[in-house]
């Protein structure tokens, strides 16, 4: 079966740097995707990977190893209006895109 | 950048009412839209792909007969739940692709929230 995993929740300081990670097992790989979802809020685009690499993009970064099956985003300078849950998204061989459960970040003062 | 809209935003109904949702591309065409469902706490769940023009695709286990989508238009998708019951009370996303810079990306609308009492 194909499958994301991404922790549940994590907490962070406000200022500091937070990684999330996610491993996925799909049938094919056709690009990774992040996205941020305020709570009762539709996600929005954060990053796109379809090769190996870093992919810099402000205080937002994401990275992908495709041997691995592992992505991360790394957000830097943190900031209270960070606190949203993050969402690592996977397509397949069919252009499908296979979602994780999202990780819900709260940032501390 | 390309803008989705969906209306409504949210909907209170009474149980075996059927509610019509709306989702548009403002400002770009889409042969393609997608219907997601997500439940509290849960990862967005994909339901059916629409298809300017022809049939809509549902993904195992969506009942196209409850959940009638029309892409009657370039710009226009509709999701009719027929004769809701409580437990599809859910938060329904529409998205279109499009393309962020250099990346073919999903435009999401802002969701409508549909409680059925």
């Amino acid at each position: 079966g194909q499958n994301i995993d991404q922790p549940t929740e994590m907490t962070a300081t406000e200022g500091a740097i937070v990684q999330i990670n996610c491993t996925y097992q799909t049938s094919g790989f056709n690009g990774l995707f992040w996205y941020q979802q305020h709570a009762g809020e539709a996600p929005t685009f954060l990053s796109y990977n379809v090769l190996d690499g870093l992919e810099e993009k402000g205080r937002f970064s994401s990275f992908l190893s495709r041997s691995k099956g592992y992505s991360y985003l790394l957000l830097k300078e943190l900031q209270m209006k960070d606190s949203a849950s993050y969402l690592c998204a996977v397509r397949d061989s069919n252009y499908q895109l296979i979602w994780g459960a999202g990780t819900k970040l709260i940032i501390k003062p | 950048g390309a803008v989705v809209s969906q209306h409504p935003s949210w909907v209170i109904c009474k149980s075996g009412t059927s509610v019509k949702i709306e989702c548009r591309s403002l400002d770009f065409q889409a042969t393609t839209m997608f219907w997601y469902r997500q439940f509290p706490k849960q990862s967005l769940m994909l339901m059916a792909t629409s298809n300017e023009g022809s049939k809509a695709t549902y993904e195992q286990g969506v009942e196209k007969d409850k959940f009638l989508i029309n892409h009657a238009s370039l710009t226009l998708s509709t999701l009719t739940v027929t004769s809701a019951h409580p437990e599809d009370s859910s938060f329904y996303i529409c998205s279109a692709p499009g393309l962020a810079g250099d990346s073919d990306t999903q435009y999401f609308g802002p969701g409508t929230r549909l409680t059925v009492l």
